[in-house]
């Protein structure tokens, strides 16, 4: 059974680079074509799509977010990982990993992580 | 970018009441993909419906999306006690992905 799980620190400093992984378990990163996505919601708020990572490495990210993202792949431990640099009190979110329903698309997301809880703060 | 507006913004109804949630997106949605999600505190979303009217699987035939281009709803035949949360439309026909702002379904 798929299950993805997100890590990293729970506090970052104003500044600072925030950085998650998440980590693939029950199936291979590298023998599928999907779009592993990072998503996030601030407290009280809703969801925003930060960007997704293709399993061969290709990466598409918000906009409004791009100048700060930086998604990653590491087939070898079966995980990717977000770093948003230069963060920001409006930054404080959770923020999920989740997988498509289907291959080759960056949406409907049916498996998500659990969610992992960045707060900004000095 | 696509901007997705879902209304109402709260929906208060009683058990066995049918709930009918519209997201309403400012250019047409390419291929109509269009998602669903529901959303209870301190979860993660789960999706319920793709492609504006596929179940997911294990998803009950209550629920069913339809609509096409700028108009999709998300219909709940008869409203179950744990049916009452928020509920998510999200674009993926262009990038970015975008979400609806979420309609709360409370009982009444």
């Amino acid at each position: 059974q798929l299950q993805l799980q997100e890590s990293g620190p729970g506090l970052v400093k104003p500044s600072e680079t925030l950085s998650l992984t998440c980590t693939v378990s029950g199936a291979s990163i590298s023998s599928s074509n999907y779009y592993w996505g990072w998503i996030r919601q601030p407290p009280g708020k809703g969801l925003e799509w930060i960007g997704s990572i293709y399993s061969r490495g290709s990466t598409s990210h918000n906009p409004s977010l791009t100048s700060r993202v930086t998604i990653s792949v590491d087939t070898s431990k079966n995980q990717f990982s977000l770093k948003l640099s230069s963060v920001t009190a409006a930054d404080t979110a959770v923020y999920y990993c989740a997988r498509p329903d289907l291959e080759w698309r960056r949406g409907a997301f049916d498996i998500w992580g659990q969610g992992a809880m960045v707060t900004v703060s000095s | 970018e696509i901007v997705l507006t879902q209304s109402p913004g709260t929906l208060s109804l009683s058990p066995g009441e049918r709930a009918t949630l519209s997201c309403r997106a400012s250019q047409s949605v390419s291929s109509n993909y269009l998602a669903w999600y529901q959303q209870k505190p301190g979860q993660a979303p789960r999706l319920l419906i793709s492609d504006a009217s596929s179940r997911a699987t294990g998803i009950p035939d209550r629920f069913s999306g339809s609509g096409s281009g700028t108009g999709f709803t998300l219909t709940i035949s008869r409203l179950e006690p744990e049916d009452f949360a928020v509920y998510y439309c999200q674009q993926y026909g262009s990038s970015p992905g975008t979400f609806g702002q979420g309609t709360k379904v409370e009982i009444k």
